[in-house]
């Protein structure tokens, strides 16, 4: 069965401080992976999306993720966050391209100005 | 452009009452449709998904039940409320073989 973990589920930091969230996940085949952004008041949205090629894959707003299958991982990092970041973040797996999506618990971000 | 609608957004309802949240899906046909239960620190569970018209797949045994009466329409439903229903719920649409999901503005329910 797929599962998701995320290893922060509160993450406060200042603005221009770097940013690593941690994503584990637990599928023995091939994946697809995500990352989703709820920024308050609004819809859970994409923020990025690894499906195939390139490890290292870049979303909006500055953010990437990198896919490392030895270690199961699909960590989202940004070199600088700013107080519009503030959001909570969920990582996603989709195994073999079925129908379920699996999120993790969700990490919760706030960002001091 | 497809857009997804989710109704109502907030609801308050009494302990053994009944559910209907509708979602219906616009400018797309044939979607895989999705159910989720939003907990604090518990993420997005999956409750239900359907990959056509009367096809529904349970994720989680429970209080609810799903049905898709139509191509785009989506309905979570309960015949009596527990207290341990009350949460956010979201909808979500997938389009074909691409992975990527689109989610409602969700409902927020509270059962007293």
């Amino acid at each position: 069965a797929q599962s998701v973990s995320q290893h922060n589920h509160h993450v406060i930091l200042s603005e221009a401080a770097s940013l690593e969230l941690g994503c584990n996940y637990s599928y023995g085949g091939t994946v697809n992976l995500f990352w989703y952004v709820q920024y308050p008041g609004q819809h859970l949205q994409l923020l990025l999306k690894y499906f195939s090629g390139d490890p290292l894959v870049k979303g909006i707003k500055g953010f990437e993720a990198e896919f490392i299958k030895s270690k199961f991982s699909f960590n989202l990092r940004k070199p600088s966050v700013q107080w519009s970041d503030t959001a909570e973040y969920f990582c996603a797996v989709n195994g073999d391209g079925g129908f379920k999506t699996i999120f993790g618990a969700g990490t919760r971000l706030f960002v001091k100005a | 452009s497809q857009t997804i609608h989710q109704w109502p957004a907030t609801l308050v309802q009494p302990v053994g009452s009944p559910l209907s949240l509708e979602c219906t899906v616009e400018g797309t046909s044939n979607p895989n449709l999705y159910w989720y239960r939003q907990a604090a620190g518990r993420g997005l569970q999956l409750l239900f998904y359907s990959v056509g018209i009367g096809q529904i797949s349970s994720e989680v045994p429970q209080n609810l039940s799903a049905s898709r009466p139509q191509d785009r329409q989506f309905i979570l439903s309960s015949k009596k409320l527990l207290l341990s229903d009350s949460g956010f719920y979201l909808c979500a649409w997938r389009r074909g073989t691409k992975n990527i999901q689109y989610f409602g503005a969700g409902t927020r329910l509270s059962v007293l």
